[in-house]
């Protein structure tokens, strides 16, 4: 069965400094779909960024970056020049062919001026 | 473009009583879902919709959950009768494309349920 894991319950970060939230995953399918989603204390999750298990280079969108070592199946979320508007829960969310997200626990990131 | 719209945002009923909640997917989003997070724990998947068809609901929890997507829009999620445990937030997702895992779900703000 598949599985997802973030290891960091909470970080502290000063303002911008760059952040790397761990992520690792456990399949045997060879095609899947990582996912990055924050939810600030709004309640709201907005979709960061994807990263598929075929993709030669690792996904970027702005500020984010996505380090992905296939080999030890890892989807590290890197987030450039924080900023306090950071502060939030990150998740972690893998996808193969069932559609469905299967979802890491969540980091709790806080940004310090 | 509107995006998910879920409501009631917030909803605080009895035990045994009934509750539904809606959700609004993005126009043209052939695909729905709904995830629950129960406190202290992980989201987990509840049912996924492709038009009006349930396509997968090995996720929910058992048959007091009724899930509906008329014409293949709006979907409703009923509980019913509510019990303590079912407290927690609800959340709607859709997506555009059949792909499966390339396939990137947009989220409702979520219902958020308290049964007491």
């Amino acid at each position: 069965a598949q599985k997802i894991t973030q290891t960091q319950p909470g970080m502290f970060v000063q303002e911008k400094e760059a952040v790397t939230l761990d992520c690792t995953y456990d399949t045997s399918d060879p095609s899947y779909g990582l996912f990055w989603y924050k939810q600030p204390s709004s309640g709201e999750m907005i979709f960061l960024i994807y990263q598929g298990s075929y993709d030669q280079q690792n996904a970027t969108e702005g500020r984010y970056s996505l380090n992905f070592q296939k080999a030890r199946k890892s989807a590290n979320l890197v987030i450039s020049a924080s900023q306090l508007g950071d502060s939030a829960m990150y998740f972690c969310a893998f996808s193969d062919s069932n559609y469905q997200l299967i979802w890491g626990a969540g980091t709790k990131l806080i940004i310090k001026p | 473009e509107a995006g998910v719209t879920q409501f009631p945002s917030h909803s605080v009923i009895e035990k045994g009583q009934t509750v539904t909640l809606r959700c609004d997917p993005i126009s043209g989003h052939d695909n729905l879902y709904w995830y629950r997070r129960v406190m202290g724990k992980e989201i987990k998947f509840l049912l996924h919709f492709v038009k009006e068809s349930k396509q997968d609901e090995s996720g929910m929890p058992n048959n007091r959950f009724l899930a509906e997507r008329t014409g293949g829009t709006y979907s409703t999620l009923k509980v019913q009768p509510a019990e303590l445990e079912d407290s927690g937030v609800y959340f709607c997702a859709s997506s555009h494309r059949n792909w499966g895992n390339t396939d990137t779900q947009y989220f409702g703000p979520g219902t958020r349920l308290t049964v007491l």
